[in-house]
Order: C-alpha cells, then sequence, then structure tokens
C-alpha cells in the first residue's frame, strides 16, 4: 500500500530562520509527483511546490525548496526566510498514477514565532 | 489561481436535516474529489469523479452521495444529517496537463447539532 509518512505532527520556528520540514514515502509506482500543500488557518489548501519523481533536480519556488532523495523516498520541504504568513499546516503528498489519487501524510503544523 | 468555489462557506444544521454541499471550477477539470477533514487534522478521501457520470467512493466510508451531471458541477448530499458528520468538507479539482497536481475550494464547514 502507499503511504506517506509525515514524522513532525508540529514545529516552532523563529521569523526569519530556516526550517525543514520531514516527509517519507513508499510507492510501487515507477512515475508520480510528490506534493507540498500548505493550508493556513481557516483558509485555503494551496500548492506550494511539486517534483516530477523522474527529475533529479530539486524543485525550488522562491523561499521554498525540497530535497528529493529517490532511493531513500524522502522529500523534505525547506523555508528560508521564515515569514509570519508560513504559519500553517503543511501536507506532503505523492500521486498514485494508476487510480488519479492523492495520498496525503498527516500534516505538519508549522509555527512561526514573531 | 485555482478556479474551484464551494457554497456554503459554513453551514450549521440540526439533526436529520438534508443538506448540499455545492462545489464548482471553471477550468474544465475532468476529474473531481471530495475530502473530508477533521480540523487541523489529516485528508479522508471519500468521494471522487473522472467526468460526467462518473463517481467513485474514496478511502474513507462515507453516507454521503455525490453526482456529476455536469463538468463544472460536483455536488455532495446527505440525506439526513447527524452529529457525526461535523466536519469540513474540502473539493479538489484537476485537469488532464496538470501534472497530477490537485487544486483545492476554500471548503465548507459543517456543523450539525
Amino acid at each position: 500500500a502507499q503511504t506517506v509518512t509525515q514524522s513532525q505532527p508540529e514545529m516552532s520556528v523563529q521569523e526569519a530562520e530556516t526550517v525543514t520540514l520531514s516527509c517519507t514515502y513508499d510507492t510501487s509506482e515507477s512515475n508520480y509527483y510528490l506534493f507540498w500543500y500548505k493550508q493556513p488557518p481557516s483558509r485555503q489548501m494551496i500548492l506550494v511546490i511539486r517534483q516530477e519523481a523522474y527529475k533529479q533536480q530539486n524543485a525550488t519556488e522562491n523561499r521554498f525548496s525540497v530535497n528529493f532523495q529517490k532511493a531513500a523516498k524522502s522529500f523534505s520541504l525547506k523555508i528560508s526566510d521564515s515569514q509570519l504568513g508560513d504559519t500553517a499546516m503543511y501536507f506532503c503528498a505523492c500521486s498514485m498514477n494508476r487510480d488519479d489519487k492523492i495520498i496525503f501524510g498527516k500534516g505538519t503544523r508549522l509555527h512561526i514565532l514573531p | 489561481e485555482a478556479d474551484i468555489y464551494q457554497t456554503p462557506r459554513y453551514l450549521v444544521i440540526g439533526t436529520g436535516k438534508k443538506i448540499t454541499l455545492e462545489c464548482s471550477q471553471t477550468m474544465g477539470h475532468d476529474k473531481m474529489y471530495w475530502y473530508q477533514q477533521d480540523p487541523g487534522m489529516e485528508l479522508h478521501l471519500i468521494h471522487y469523479s473522472y467526468g460526467v457520470n462518473s463517481t467513485e467512493k474514496g478511502d474513507l466510508s462515507s453516507e454521503s452521495t455525490v453526482s456529476r451531471i455536469r463538468t463544472e458541477h460536483f455536488p455532495l448530499t446527505l440525506e439526513s444529517a447527524r452529529p457525526s458528520h461535523t466536519s469540513q468538507y474540502l473539493c479538489a479539482s484537476r485537469g488532464r496537463l496538470d501534472l497530477d497536481t490537485q487544486y483545492f475550494g476554500p471548503g465548507t464547514r459543517l456543523t450539525v447539532l
């Protein structure tokens, strides 16, 4: 069975610091996509960053970058120069191409402290 | 920015009432999804659709039903609401060229008294 595991239920960091959120996954698919979604308190879930499994280069979106290690099935999210607006639940997810679903982790609640 | 809408945003209703949660998207996406999420918790897929006249049950058993008569519309119905249905319901959609990415609506927070 495909699984996505986020081992950090909650984290807190000071504003302007760098923080890394961990994620591991397990899939038998040969090609798949990995995602980090952000869900701010009482606000809409939005896509932060996406990685295609067949691409070795790590994806980057402004202050957000990933460390994708395919052999280890690890997909961590690094947030640089963290801002108060980064406070949110972050969900790691993996697409399951066979049935068009996405498997989500249980989430990491991130608090950015002033 | 994804154009996917959910109404109502908040709903408080009594036990036994029939309710329909609306979800619409203007992107022409074939695939649509309903998730149930308790506040601050993980997402559970309860229904999905590959296109018009296609509906499938998700990984979490749900007493709700869905329909897909039009591409842009994917409503979820509870025939008789119960307090155990209190939760947040998120709708999502995905297009063929979106590299498996799902785009989410703002959610409906349902409270059944």
